[in-house]
């Protein structure tokens, strides 16, 4: 199976704009999902597709794609970002359904 | 509105064999798109996708723990249960069922999630 490739940890200064990526192969063929995870918390649903928010996300979150490369922006960060973040999207090294996660990010907000 | 509950043994013992069920509310396994994914997280680690089901009842698995996982569900109680066999204490973990949507398309994604059970693995 395929990789998707996070930094382990990223600061931003409160209010300030921050920028986690995620890489890897299957980013060419499949969109990245991003799930952001408090202490203690089941993962939450940030950004979906091409730059979707599920109702209840702030629109200070936003998503984007180039290559084998998916970025979670966060502009405007606020003390409550502060959290681990993952990525996931399909696998594209198989010829079966399979899904794959990033290493995640934590995010620590100054 | 849609919830997801993870149900089993806190503890198991090396080499038994795990049983997690699912139960969910809020949507049907058998309308057409729908899917439910088990994820399971060791202590301060990162997120593992193990296993898909389908509304049509196809099913998926982690190709590195293909051998030791089987999904199933039952429609009628709303229910997703997986078994995980040979269990080991680097399977100790948080394991979680979500609501899986667009699976088949490129734009997979988890959008509710279960709390979670702490699966501990020792003797």
């Amino acid at each position: 199976s395929s990789e998707l490739t996070q930094d382990p940890a990223v600061s931003v200064a409160l209010g300030q704009t921050v920028r986690i990526t995620c890489q890897g192969d299957s980013l060419r063929s499949y969109y990245a999902s991003w799930y952001q995870q408090k202490p203690g918390q089941a993962p939450v649903l940030v950004i979906y597709g091409k730059n979707n928010r599920p109702s209840g996300i702030p629109d200070r979150f936003s998503g984007s794609s180039s290559g084998n490369t998916a970025s979670l922006t966060i502009t405007g960060a606020q003390a409550e970002d502060e959290a681990d973040y993952y990525c996931n999207s399909r696998d594209s090294s198989g010829n079966h359904l399979e899904v794959v996660f990033g290493g995640g990010t934590k995010l620590t907000v100054l | 509105q849609v919830t997801l509950r993870e149900s089993g043994p806190a503890l198991v013992k090396p080499t038994q064999t795990l049983t997690l069920t699912c139960t969910f509310s809020g949507f049907s396994l058998s309308t057409s798109g729908m899917c439910v994914s088990w994820i399971r997280q060791p202590p301060g680690k990162a997120l593992e996708w193990l296993a898909l089901i389908d509304w049509d009842d196809d099913k998926y698995y982690s190709t590195s723990l293909k051998t030791r996982l089987t999904i199933s569900k039952d429609t009628s109680k709303n229910q997703v249960v997986l078994t995980m066999t040979n269990m080991d204490p680097v399977d100790t973990a948080t394991y979680y069922c979500a609501r899986t949507l667009n699976a088949y398309s490129s734009r997979l994604f988890f959008d509710y999630w279960g709390q979670g059970t702490l699966v501990t693995v020792s003797s």
